[in-house]
């Protein structure tokens, strides 16, 4: 079955406390991007990936990093995380020939205390 | 950046009633996509539209790419409770640019009337 998985899909953690959120494809796709959700703002882009090894911010990538060194997988890290990152954390993928139908993964809801 | 105005921001809808939302940017898209989330699961693209005054559909789902390319709306017809959920608007200026982002906007929360 075709999917975007991610890792773990709840996560309560303390401030500083570095953690990574992992991302896998099996489609084959060559983008892969994460998007938090915050209410009333919708979805917005942290990093995104065109390939492997190419990775670039998005809007709002202050306090995460992300690295692409296999083409299914596309971790988020957090290096020391703040409360302002609570957040529910979505990552996706698309192909370079379809490049709007993203598929997004179930979801990580993550509370930073 | 760009920001897409969606509203309402929530809806309750009647079973067999037809609802409409619809969204607003400041600035152009040359691609304009509807999705639908449900509760705990990520979001699934409804629609597509890629013209500007396409209208396109999907069953009883119905969206229209605005003639100025700022604005786009959807309806849905008949409604029926699996509707439930967040729509969200997600306009693309260029399909291959910075990675296929998508600027999102805020959500419709669809709900049952009581």
């Amino acid at each position: 079955e075709a999917q975007v998985t991610q890792n773990p899909r709840y996560l309560i953690t303390v401030t500083g406390k570095k953690l990574t959120v992992t991302c896998s494809q099996n489609m084959n796709h060559e983008y892969m991007s994460w998007y938090r959700q915050d209410p009333g703002l919708g979805l917005r882009q942290i990093y995104y990936s065109m390939n492997v090894e190419v990775t670039d911010k998005g809007d709002v990538p202050e306090g995460y990093k992300v690295s692409r060194k296999e083409k299914r997988n596309f971790p988020l890290i957090l290096e020391s995380p703040s409360p302002n990152q609570t957040s529910l954390y979505f990552c996706a993928s698309s192909s370079a020939y379809s490049y709007n139908e993203q598929f997004f993964g179930p979801g990580t809801r993550l509370t930073v205390l | 950046g760009q920001q897409l105005n969606q509203s309402p921001q929530s809806m309750f809808i009647q079973e067999g009633e037809d609802v409409s939302m619809n969204c607003t940017s400041s600035s152009i898209f040359n691609t304009w996509l509807w999705y639908k989330q449900d509760p705990g699961e990520g979001p699934v693209l409804l629609i597509a539209l890629y013209k500007a005054g396409e209208l396109t559909s999907n069953g009883r789902l119905t969206a229209q790419f605005g003639i100025t390319r700022k604005d786009s709306f959807l309806n849905i017809s008949a409604s029926i409770p699996s509707d439930v959920g967040i729509y969200f608007c997600a306009g693309q200026l260029n399909r291959k640019a910075a990675g296929n982002k998508l600027t999102f906007g805020g959500g419709t929360r669809v709900l049952v009337k009581p």
